[in-house]
């Protein structure tokens, strides 16, 4: 089983500065990894598909990249609604799987 | 744009079983799959397993295998995930999903399973 990890924790970023997540797989995913937003109370939200490709109505301040093991989410300058939980999510075995990382919480400094 | 309706909140008792529903419009049901995905209280999203309609195909996670029965129904454009043995760590909310390659699109609203004598 492939497993996700996803560093930091937990980022506190001020509006209007840039954050970066991190996403690493224990084993090569390809460019099968996936981003998502997560507001409380809310389902999920797509933002990046393909490791790099924005979704349908995503913002282009939010931009993905790596393949392999090695991924990187980056908010090129945080608005007010980015604050939230982001999880990526390897799909490199579908339709036997799909795991997701257990979360980066992007909070207000 | 595919939209998503699931069933609402259901409480069951340890041992017993939960069937979620989840309705789809829009779209071609029998061109996507779904997904399920739960997120227990405060805590992160778990692939459960999902079901590609046009194959009546349906995989699951490990973890779930021999507890989990993932169907659907084309007449319809439903797809329902029951869960079985039910222990109180099973209380979450349960999302349906569509999904063409492995990632989620488009996401039902969520419904809540509380486990709990």
């Amino acid at each position: 089983e492939i497993v996700m990890t996803q560093s930091p924790a937990t980022l506190s970023v001020s509006p209007g500065e840039r954050a970066t997540l991190s996403c690493r797989a224990s084993q090569s995913v390809s460019s099968n990894l996936a981003w998502y937003q997560q507001r409380p109370g809310q389902a999920p939200r797509l933002l990046i598909y393909g490791a790099s490709t924005r979704a349908t109505g995503i913002p282009a301040r939010f931009s993905g990249s790596g393949s392999g093991t090695e991924f990187t989410l980056t908010i090129s300058s945080l608005q007010s609604e980015d604050f939230a939980v982001y999880y990526c999510q390897q799909y490199n075995k579908w339709p036997r799987g799909g795991t997701f990382g257990p979360g980066t919480k992007v909070d207000i400094k | 744009q595919v939209q998503l309706v699931q069933s609402g909140t259901e409480v069951k008792k340890p041992g017993s079983s939960v069937r979620v529903s989840c309705k789809a419009s829009g779209g071609t049901f029998n061109t996507y799959a779904i997904a399920w995905v739960r997120q227990a209280p405060g805590q992160g999203l778990e692939w459960m397993g999902g079901i590609v309609p046009i194959f009546a195909t349906a995989n699951s996670a490990q973890k779930f295998q021999g507890r989990v029965t993932i169907t659907a129904d084309e007449s319809t454009s439903t797809a329902y995930m029951e869960l079985s043995s039910l222990k109180s760590e099973d209380t979450a909310v349960y999302y349906c999903g569509s999904t063409v390659s492995g990632y989620v699109d488009y996401w039902g609203q969520g419904t809540l399973v509380i486990v709990s004598s």
